[in-house]
């Protein structure tokens, strides 16, 4: 079985400020690892992902995550936030396997952007 | 990209009353859809594992008779919240998952239930 926790339940920052939200995973099988957005009142949006190669990966509006095994970590990182990505922020896991393999999610973190 | 419809966005019943939140997968065929449930500034919860042609497959703690699922075919689930009561109310989610190993959850937008 996978869990993923995310320590931080909300993380203030300046905008045009760099932020880091942290994931860390346990697992007894290798992983893959995700992040995902969620805008108010709707679905959750993929961001990035990770399933083998280059540790570090670029996702979309400017995100990447650095995936450290040794550490079970897969932190996610932008150099200068916006205001626009005032969003609730989730890390996921998944054991390598078929299609049905479940998604397990993090507590989420939410992201505040101030002026 | 890989889209996932879900409807309605939003549904307002009584007491009692069941209802139905379909979920269909637009452009790409899911033999598997998982339906979660979150509650206000809460992580998602994993409910049921969605099958096609199939019986879903229900997470601990989660009454199969009250929230039925149907997967009729590769691109529609449905769950139905049977004689619901206040505390279904919640914002439900479901998605799915395309072909291929590695390949990441597709999200609907959601279903806002209000049970009165």
């Amino acid at each position: 079985a996978q869990s993923v926790t995310q320590l931080d339940s909300q993380v203030p920052v300046f905008e045009e400020a760099p932020v880091e939200l942290r994931c860390n995973y346990s697992s007894s099988v290798s992983v893959y690892l995700f992040w995902y957005v969620q805008y108010p009142n709707q679905g959750l949006q993929l961001l990035l992902k990770y399933l083998s190669g280059s540790t570090l990966v670029k996702g979309i509006n400017g995100f990447e995550a650095e995936f450290n095994k040794s550490q079970t970590s897969f932190h996610l990182r932008k150099p200068s936030v916006h205001i626009s990505d005032t969003a609730e922020y989730f890390c996921a896991v998944s054991g390598i396997g078929s299609s049905a393999s479940k998604i397990i999610f993090g507590s989420g973190t939410r992201l505040s952007i101030r002026p | 990209g890989a889209v996932v419809s879900q409807h309605p966005s939003r549904v307002i019943c009584k007491s009692g009353t069941s209802v139905k939140i379909e979920c269909r997968s637009l452009d790409f065929q899911a033999t598997t859809m998982f339906w979660y449930r979150q509650f206000p500034k809460q992580s998602l919860m994993l409910m049921a594992t969605s099958n096609e042609g199939s019986k879903a497959t229900y997470e601990q703690g989660v009454e199969k008779d009250k929230f039925l699922i149907n997967h009729a075919s590769l691109t529609l689930s449905t769950l139905t919240v049977t004689s619901a009561h206040p505390e279904d109310s919640s914002f439900y989610i479901c998605s799915a998952r395309g072909q291929g190993r590695g390949s990441p959850l597709h999200f609907g937008n959601g279903t806002r239930l209000t049970v009165t």
